[in-house]
């Protein structure tokens, strides 16, 4: 089975605080995302890689950034975090090139911001 | 501007009812529509659609994709609490230079199955 393993399933941290959000997949896969997931407001993609140290913004970047320095790894950091990224985090992973397959979803990691 | 818009937002239903989930696109470079359930946890993959008129089913659920009017439907026959979650759609799309697939979500519909 694909496995993607996110590194924590609940994080607190403060205002200002450098946050790490550590995403870890077993297959092989080129593809890696990082959501998050609000109340009403669906699953919005902040940013995706699709090859080692090559990276996208998504939808919602700002006050984040990525880092993928191996295919398995892909990171996802708040600089200086702030109470409006109190969120549920989604870490996904899909084979790249032509295929067509579905993507795989790690569990989740909820991050409160005080 | 690429969207995916589903409906309803929420349905509350009683055990044994059928429901109908819809999900309508627009997306330059569509390649696949996907459905996903998510319950307390990360979404789980139910289908992958990529042609028109051919209806995947899984139990007692089952999809199709009408990709001329640009829309698919879940639907759940006889449904059981253990049904409620919220239901994903999302597209698939080709992203810049061709090669690499990108995933745009909808908000989700709210599926509450009552016994």
């Amino acid at each position: 089975d694909v496995k993607v393993t996110q590194s924590s399933r609940y994080l607190v941290k403060r205002t200002g605080e450098k946050v790490f959000l550590e995403c870890v997949q077993d297959m092989d896969h080129e593809n890696m995302f990082w959501y998050r997931q609000d109340p009403g407001l669906g699953l919005r993609l902040i940013y995706f890689s699709y090859d080692v140290k090559m990276k996208e913004k998504g939808d919602i970047p700002e006050g984040y950034s990525v880092s993928r320095e191996k295919k398995e790894r892909f990171s996802l950091i708040l600089e200086s975090a702030s109470t409006n990224q109190t969120s549920m985090y989604l870490c996904a992973s899909s084979p790249g090139g032509f295929v067509n397959t579905e993507a795989f979803f790690g569990q989740g990691t909820r991050l409160t911001v005080v | 501007e690429d969207k995916v818009v589903q409906s309803p937002l929420s349905l509350v239903v009683h055990e044994g009812d059928t429901v109908t989930l819809n999900c309508s696109y627009e997306v330059t470079n569509f390649r696949s529509l996907l459905w996903y359930k998510q319950e307390k946890k990360a979404p789980t993959f139910l289908f992958m659609l990529t042609s028109s008129g051919i209806e995947k089913k899984s139990g007692r659920l089952s999809s199709i994709l009408d990709k001329k009017e640009l829309f698919s439907i879940l639907n759940i026959t006889a449904t059981q609490t253990g049904d409620s979650a919220v239901y994903l759609c999302a597209v698939e799309y080709f992203g810049y230079g061709g090669s690499q697939g990108n995933l745009i979500f909808g908000k989700g519909t709210k599926l509450s199955v009552k016994p």
